[in-house]
């Protein structure tokens, strides 16, 4: 069964503090792929970043930072430095068998300035 | 811009009286797929196409159907709405249907049913 926990429902932040997102996955398969997408108020899911099972890398992005460790099955997502603009439902997904994405539940980011 | 667009951003239909949504997209992507998402939670997939081939999820309702006459267009076609179906509907895209594609959302339909 494939599975992504994103145990933070709601998140506050004041403005320049940094915050990271946690997201925990299951899957028997060896081979996934993890994203994260950010999805304003507007409404569209936006493609943030994609890892797969076999790059434990860590990823930096300007402000954004991504660690994947596979041993906690934790994809984790860390904002720097927060601005209000990065106010948003955060969603960690997974793509394992049969090519669907799972995602988690979202965790809701308010920076407030 | 190369974009997933979709049409009305905003629907209000009556309770048993059939509505369709909307999906264009100028990717020339293969894969579309319409997910469901209520208040609060994830997006749920309903269906997906690639290509010309359809992918019904098993729990999909019945009331649910689509149809791809095209690669650019989608369609959800909501038969008989409840109150249930109220909720925003995303139509996305991906070049293959490989779980490493990333897939492209459009802004979403809300729908009411009143």
């Amino acid at each position: 069964a494939q599975k992504v926990t994103q145990a933070q429902t709601e998140i506050s932040v004041v403005e320049k503090e940094d915050v990271t997102l946690d997201c925990v996955y299951e899957t028997r398969d060896t081979t996934y792929y993890l994203f994260w997408y950010k999805q304003p108020p507007s409404g569209e899911l936006v493609f943030l970043i994609r890892r797969n099972s076999f790059d434990e890398q860590n990823e930096i992005s300007g402000r954004y930072s991504w660690n994947f460790q596979k041993s906690t099955s934790s994809f984790n997502f860390t904002i720097t430095a927060s601005q209000v603009v990065d106010s948003a439902v955060y969603f960690c997904a997974l793509s394992a068998t049969g090519n669907q994405f799972y995602f988690g539940t979202g965790t809701s980011l308010t920076v407030i300035p | 811009d190369a974009m997933v667009i979709q049409n009305p951003r905003y629907q209000v239909t009556q309770f048993g009286k059939p509505v369709t949504l909307s999906c264009s997209q100028t990717l020339n992507h293969n894969v579309m797929y319409w997910y469901q998402q209520k208040s609060s939670q994830a997006p749920k997939l309903l269906f997906h196409y690639y290509d010309k081939d359809f992918n019904n999820e098993a729990d999909t309702p019945d009331n649910f159907q689509s149809r791809r006459p095209n690669t650019s267009f989608c369609f959800l076609d909501i038969r008989s709405p409840g109150l249930g179906d109220a909720a925003m509907y995303l139509c996305a895209t991906s070049r293959q249907g490989g779980r490493y594609n990333e897939q492209f959302f459009g802004p979403g339909t809300r729908l009411t049913v009143l």
